[in-house]
């Protein structure tokens, strides 16, 4: 596609749920992050994939959260027991390489979570 | 840790003013982007700085990069009601052969340009 896409834009489940993010990368895009971005705040790193496997998840808050890449292209974010405090944006981005220059990012629209 | 500051956190400014955001950074990077978003909308890229003394400029922005001060300005000449957005900086963390290349964004800047 042309850019990053996120579905779904907006997803509201109640507490103790689970949820499942996905985000679809530029074509050809082999390095893939996910960000959470709360309101008013800047955007926080959760987890960064080179290819299929998660080369940087030192951002995931807890063992609630997870994201696989199964294809290195398509990627799923999962929360399992969703809490209040999970509520936020959550963005997709990704870039050419991981490193370098031209790894600069590119983000998608992102999903509004809503926790009730 | 690296830290991202960015001030003032609000502005608001009257059309046709000139006025400079402030971008702090705690350890070294080798490369800074200046992001626009707005209201319910994804990161728009504005700018890449990768030098130090590196300046670029688009239409009334521009941003610069002192690499010595860890400081980076995003300059913003003759406003207009259209820049009203809310302005992220965000430093690499991982440099180049690193094994990650995550940004560390700064808290953000809303601007309002006032009629």
């Amino acid at each position: 596609g042309a850019g990053v896409s996120q579905t779904p834009s907006n997803k509201v489940t109640e507490k103790g749920k689970y949820v499942e993010l996905r985000c679809d990368p530029i074509s050809g895009h082999t390095a893939l992050y996910w960000y959470r971005q709360s309101l008013g705040q800047g955007p926080e790193f959760l987890i960064y994939f080179q290819g299929t496997g998660a080369a940087d998840d030192s951002g995931l808050p807890n063992d609630r959260f997870f994201a696989v890449r199964p294809e290195g292209s398509v990627s799923t974010l999962k929360i399992q027991r969703t809490e209040r405090g999970d509520s936020a944006v959550y963005l997709c981005a990704s870039s050419p390489t991981g490193q370098g220059p031209s790894s600069e990012a590119f983000f998608g629209q992102g999903t509004r979570l809503t926790v009730v | 840790e690296l830290k991202v500051e960015q001030n003032p956190l609000f502005l608001s400014m009257q059309e046709g003013k000139n006025y400079t955001i402030y971008c702090n950074y705690s350890t070294t990077s080798d490369r800074l982007y200046w992001y626009r978003q707005d209201p319910g909308k994804s990161l728009e890229s504005l700018f890449v700085l990768l030098s130090n003394g590196a300046v670029k400029q688009e239409g009334r922005l521009m941003a610069s990069l002192d690499t010595k001060a860890r400081l980076s300005t995003l300059h913003i000449t003759a406003a207009v009601h259209d820049l009203s957005a809310t302005y992220f900086c965000a430093v690499v963390l991982g440099g180049y052969g690193g094994a990650t290349n995550k940004l560390i964004f700064g808290t953000g800047t809303l601007l309002a340009v006032q009629p």
